[in-house]
């Protein structure tokens, strides 16, 4: 257990529909970085959050945002959805001036 | 340019043989952090060992170790005496300078098969 929790861990909606993927990331830690995976594309960085604030951005959609709150969770809004973004979403956490991050189970999305 | 290339898609090795698993990365930064991953089939990315730039020695974690060749901007894992619980796909990442930590980059990964 990588002590980062992500629900739910398996969604279903229809395309046009908006999804909300929530990630509580490990004790302490106050980065969360969100990815996703996909089939075609591997692994893709979306965003990054540092303790609230946005500290990096990747090839995150218009469509898709992301924010931390103050007791530390995040959470990543998918709107419109398309068949196309149907994937693996992963949130992970890391420590400051730390160096592994922590990934989560995983929110698996299918658009249908 | 690919900041982390996995150069091989596929691999299979015999149960109780050792395996490497290749990575090379690009950055121009000087301290920068070099991670395996593991991805079982059920999806869960597993962290396996960490290499810092500045570290001179090899990292080893139990079965794994990483060689560590800066020059070449190499970064291999080397699994010993291989299980049949290490079928599974295996990210290289590499996450950039800096104390507060920026996005890491990955490989597009290794699938491996330990055959008994």
């Amino acid at each position: 257990d990588s002590g980062v929790t992500q629900t739910p861990k398996h969604l279903i909606t229809a395309t046009g529909q908006r999804v909300t993927l929530r990630c509580s990331p490990r004790s302490g830690d106050l980065s969360v970085y969100w990815y996703q995976q996909s089939l075609d594309q591997g692994l893709q960085f979306l965003i990054q959050y540092y303790n609230g604030e946005e500290r990096a951005k990747g090839n995150i959609l218009e469509r898709f945002s992301a924010q931390q709150f103050p007791d530390l969770h995040s959470e990543l809004n998918l709107s419109s959805l398309e068949l196309g973004d149907s994937a693996l979403y992963f949130c992970a956490s890391s420590v400051i001036g730390g160096t592994e991050a922590f990934f989560g189970q995983g929110t698996r999305l299918t658009v249908v | 340019a690919q900041k982390i290339t996995q150069t091989q898609p596929g691999m299979f090795v015999q149960e109780k043989e050792a395996v490497t698993l290749d990575c090379t990365y690009d950055t121009s930064d000087q301290s920068y952090g070099l991670f395996w991953y593991k991805q079982p089939s059920s999806g869960e990315m597993i962290f396996l060992i960490y290499q810092g730039s500045y570290d001179e020695q090899n990292a080893t974690e139990g079965r794994y170790s990483l060689n560590f060749q800066k020059a070449r901007k190499s970064a291999n894992l080397v699994i010993s005496a291989s299980q049949l619980g290490d079928s599974a796909m295996y990210f290289c990442a590499m996450r950039e300078g800096g104390r507060t930590g920026n996005q890491f980059y990955f490989g597009t990964g290794t699938s491996l098969t330990v055959i008994p």
